[in-house]
């Protein structure tokens, strides 16, 4: 079974210039999640969708972030524009549903260094 | 506002040896908890978990300790092996969306 995919692994921009991030969960997750991992720091939560729908963006930054889950599968998260402190992995992970039973499985991440 | 909290940056065990990981947490309603390990350029993957209702779960080397009480919850890993050395995440849900609440980590080293 494959598992969550993530592109690119790595970007390096320079403050104020967009960036954009790709996640292809597993197959049949309904449920996916983008964090924000900042070195030294656990993941935080950024989105989470079921289907495609949007469960909770409260912790998103939305002045400047965005993600989108066109047809419940595919997602991409979006910054415009990028601020230091945005350098971070951007972990996306996914699972069946949303149950105490229900496994987060994650991808490798995408490192950001914002320049 | 740290509600999972893993005051070790980093530990150093012997092969062969008992890891004991720890984490505290400050909010009573979390009602499951999980460990996660995290190898270098790669994701987190799951590892064991604990329901609330229980103080104890064992999965061949790895043993989850709950004590509600303190708050305080353990990953023992016995014995130690090369391969355990990686990055440990506590890691609590809360509320009906199952959202995770993550500690900082632990570097776990296993020395030969």
């Amino acid at each position: 079974e494959a598992g969550v995919a993530q592109s690119p692994r790595y970007k390096i921009i320079e403050k104020r210039q967009s960036v954009a991030f790709w996640c292809n969960p597993i197959s049949g997750h309904a449920t996916l999640y983008w964090y924000q991992q900042i070195l030294g720091q656990g993941p935080k939560l950024l989105i989470q969708f079921q289907n495609n729908g949007v469960v909770d963006d409260s912790q998103l930054p939305k002045d400047r972030f965005s993600a989108e889950r066109l047809k419940g599968v595919d997602s991409t998260l979006k910054i415009q524009p990028a601020k230091l402190e945005d350098s971070a992995v951007y972990l996306c992970a996914s699972s069946l549903g949303t149950s105490n039973n229900n496994e987060q499985f994650f991808g490798p991440g995408t490192r950001l260094t914002v320049l | 506002d740290q509600q999972v909290k893993q005051n070790s940056p980093s530990l150093s065990v012997q092969e062969g040896r008992i890891s004991i990981l720890n984490c505290d947490y400050t909010n009573s309603m979390f009602d499951y908890f999980l460990w996660y390990k995290k190898y270098p350029a790669e994701g987190p993957t799951f590892l064991i978990s604990i329901s609330s209702i229980k103080d104890k779960n064992e999965d061949g080397r790895f043993t989850v300790f709950l004590n509600k009480s303190a708050k305080h919850l353990s990953l023992h890993i016995v014995p130690s092996q090369p391969g355990d050395s990686a990055v440990y995440f506590c890691a609590a849900i809360r509320g009906s969306n199952y959202q995770l609440i993550w500690g900082a980590g632990t570097k776990l080293i296993i020395k030969p």
